[in-house]
């Protein structure tokens, strides 16, 4: 019930590509999935985040797409810039607890 | 900007020794956290502390206590490191009640001998 699990563990892409990591979640009470993106040396940092109850959502280049019926998300990373190569972690977690449930993490590497 | 403090980037210690790891935030966040985290496992919660002097066991509090003596710091304990408990261990904060977001340290590097 508390599981959230992330693919691919590794991407590759090319500069320009379109980069797509995908979360799903098992826990129908998480009301927000943020996700968070980590340089190596650094700690996670919020990227971009959202609630249930709208289907996508975009800042600049990167955009969460929700299915609330599959208990999917995913965070697609357009036109991706070396700068974007990092890792990145998603998760969920409910209104009113403390708890963050982590997928195990996406490392990618954006080619130049 | 919030900012969370880690006491050290990098720490070697020996088998059995008593390790301490300091985490201070300077946002007055009533949540605070100690998560680990291991390649291909992500990030799992030890322990969080909802506010001064209270704390919860996260997925993981085996080997570990914690202290929050003041609202601004929470200190991880390892009793008697072992080598299984190398790893990065990263701190969070959050405010209580409001945005869900989680502000991070840069992580402590942690291996034990």
């Amino acid at each position: 019930q508390q599981q959230v699990k992330q693919s691919p563990q590794s991407l590759i892409v090319q500069k320009g590509g379109i980069s797509i990591i995908n979360c799903a979640y098992e826990n129908t009470a998480f009301d927000y999935f943020p996700w968070y993106q980590q340089f190596p040396g650094k700690g996670p940092a919020l990227l971009i985040a959202i609630r249930p109850d709208v289907s996508e959502k975009k800042e600049g280049r990167f955009t969460i797409s929700f299915n609330k019926s599959a208990k999917q998300f995913s965070l697609h990373i357009m036109d991706s810039q070396p700068g974007d190569s990092a890792t990145y972690f998603c998760a969920g977690t409910t209104s009113g607890t403390y708890k963050y449930i982590f997928g195990t993490g996406t490392r990618l590497k954006v080619l130049a | 900007d919030v900012k969370v403090t880690q006491s050290s980037r990098y720490l070697v210690k020996r088998t059995g020794e008593k390790v301490f790891l300091e985490c201070v935030q300077d946002m007055d966040h009533e949540n605070m956290f100690w998560y680990r985290q291991d390649p291909g496992l992500g990030l799992r919660l030890i322990y969080f502390s909802y506010d001064v002097k209270m704390k919860e066991k996260g997925d993981i509090p085996e080997g570990y206590s914690v202290s929050r003596e003041k609202k601004e710091r929470f200190s991880l304990i390892l009793e008697s490191a072992s080598t299984n408990q190398t790893s990065m261990y990263l701190c969070a904060s959050r405010l209580a009640g409001g945005a869900p977001e989680a502000f991070f340290g840069q992580g402590t590097r942690l291996t034990v001998v």
